[in-house]
């Protein structure tokens, strides 16, 4: 199993330009959640899914940012317009409740850095 | 507020010499407890789910305890390759909200 995959795992841009970032998540999970890392704030959760249906987007901070998940094998985050405040790790992870483990954890990719100067 | 808030947020510890970090948190109806480990550039990885209170685990040099408001991760006679930053994250629904973390060095 190649884990969850993140790309890119680095993104620098300019205020004002539109990022994407993407996700594809361990085959057969079907949660799938976005999380961002910063050191004042730690890990949020922006965005969780359901066999690719949003269930919670409260942690998204603004309506400049979108997520989607077309199918149970690719996600994205986009912020459009991007603003310097936006810089952190953006971290996607993926889980499942299938079978014995209700509460199985999560498994996380290793991020994208996004800097926006 | 803060539902899960961990303490301390940094420690620094010589080889061997043992600790506790600590985790506490406010959310009702837990339905589980995890400790994960983060080194400097990767994703959190998983190292425990805790669900009831009186409830142990461990691994290797690490055991982690729950109790109903707290939970701590015991590290015993620690090595460098123990250092990285130590993640507490409890699920309420289907949320799965993480305290800041505690950064353990460990020298040498």
């Amino acid at each position: 199993d190649a884990g969850v995959i993140q790309s890119p795992r680095h993104e620098v841009t300019e205020m004002g330009q539109e990022v994407t970032l993407r996700c594809k998540p361990i085959s057969g999970h079907d949660y799938l959640f976005w999380y961002r890392q910063t050191m004042m704030r730690g890990l949020e959760l922006l965005i969780y899914f359901n066999n690719n249906v949003p269930i919670d987007d409260s942690g998204m901070p603004e309506d400049r940012f979108s997520a989607k998940m077309p199918n149970a094998s690719f996600s994205t985050l986009k912020i459009q317009p991007s603003e310097p405040r936006d810089s952190a790790v953006y971290f996607c992870a993926s889980s499942s409740v299938r079978g014995a483990a209700p509460n199985s954890p999560l498994h996380f990719g290793n991020g994208t850095r996004l800097t926006v100067t | 507020e803060d539902q899960v808030t961990q303490s301390p947020e940094a420690l620094r510890l010589q080889e061997g010499e043992s600790s506790s970090l600590n985790c506490s948190y406010t959310v009702s109806g837990l339905r589980g407890l995890f400790w994960y480990r983060q080194d400097p550039g990767k994703g959190p990885e998983f190292l425990f789910t805790l669900y009831s209170a009186g409830e142990e685990k461990e691994k290797e040099r690490l055991k982690a305890t729950l109790t109903k408001k707290e939970s701590f991760l015991h590290i015993t006679a620690p090595k460098p390759e123990d250092s990285a930053t130590y993640l507490c994250a409890v699920k309420e629904d289907d949320k799965i909200i993480f305290g800041k973390g505690t950064r353990l060095h460990i020298l040498p």
